[in-house]
């Protein structure tokens, strides 16, 4: 059966502490790992696509990684406004080939100044 | 558009009652997909459009629920006599493609059922 796994559930960071947020997965057949930040009542917001091993996507303070089995969701010098619930999500391929998110349970990060 | 619109953005409902939710998907994207988030954090698929052809209903309870995607009009996930475990934010995304390719979300409908 095709899972995803997030940890830890709940992080706390204190302003500049850089740290790595974890996704393992066991899919037949990775067709995309997606990152996703979600605000409280709101919607997930798209970061990051990965499709193969050894990728690495960045975007501000934030870098994602894949291996075959994992992602990282790596923090550098995190912010306040970085804190939020981060989501990662698989495409599966095989008889999953449609195109449905396999959603983690997410780590709530907080970060104080 | 340019964001995902999902309307109403709460709405209450007594079991036994119908309810109604719409989505107006980013213009451009073909595929419409449906989840349901219950606990925090955990999402659970319901069922996808290819633009107003069903493309994945398996994640679909078989009973009671029902969407549709008609052309010039929002889609739209019905809910016949609700239960109080019908409960839940109610997530709409869109995507130019089914794979491969993000999928953008609205900010939801609460769906709560007294």
């Amino acid at each position: 059966e095709d899972q995803v796994t997030q940890s830890p559930e709940a992080l706390r960071l204190q302003e500049g502490e850089s740290s790595s947020l974890n996704c393992s997965y066991t899919v037949s057949g990775l067709r995309g790992l997606f990152w996703y930040r979600q605000d409280p009542g709101k919607g997930p917001e798209f970061l990051f696509t990965l499709y193969s091993a050894g990728e690495e996507k960045e975007k501000e303070r934030l870098k994602a990684t894949l291996t075959k089995k994992e992602s990282f969701l790596h923090i550098t010098a995190p912010k306040p406004e970085d804190s939020a619930t981060y989501l990662c999500a698989v495409q599966a391929g095989g008889s999953s080939n449609t195109g449905k998110l396999i959603f983690g349970q997410g780590t709530t990060l907080q970060v104080k100044p | 558009g340019e964001e995902v619109a999902q309307t109403p953005k709460h709405l209450v409902r007594g079991e036994g009652q119908k309810a109604k939710l719409y989505c107006a998907p980013i213009k451009g994207h073909s595929y419409v997909f449906w989840y349901q988030q219950v606990l925090k954090n955990e999402f659970k698929f319901l069922i996808s459009f290819q633009n107003e052809n069903v493309f994945d209903e398996t994640g679909m309870p078989k009973e009671r629920f029902s969407a549709k995607c008609l052309p010039n009009s929002p889609c739209s996930l019905e809910i016949q006599a609700t239960k109080l475990e019908d409960s839940a934010v109610y997530f709409c995304a869109s995507s130019q493609g089914f794979l491969n390719q993000p999928q953008h979300f609205g900010d939801g409908t609460r769906l709560s059922i007294l």
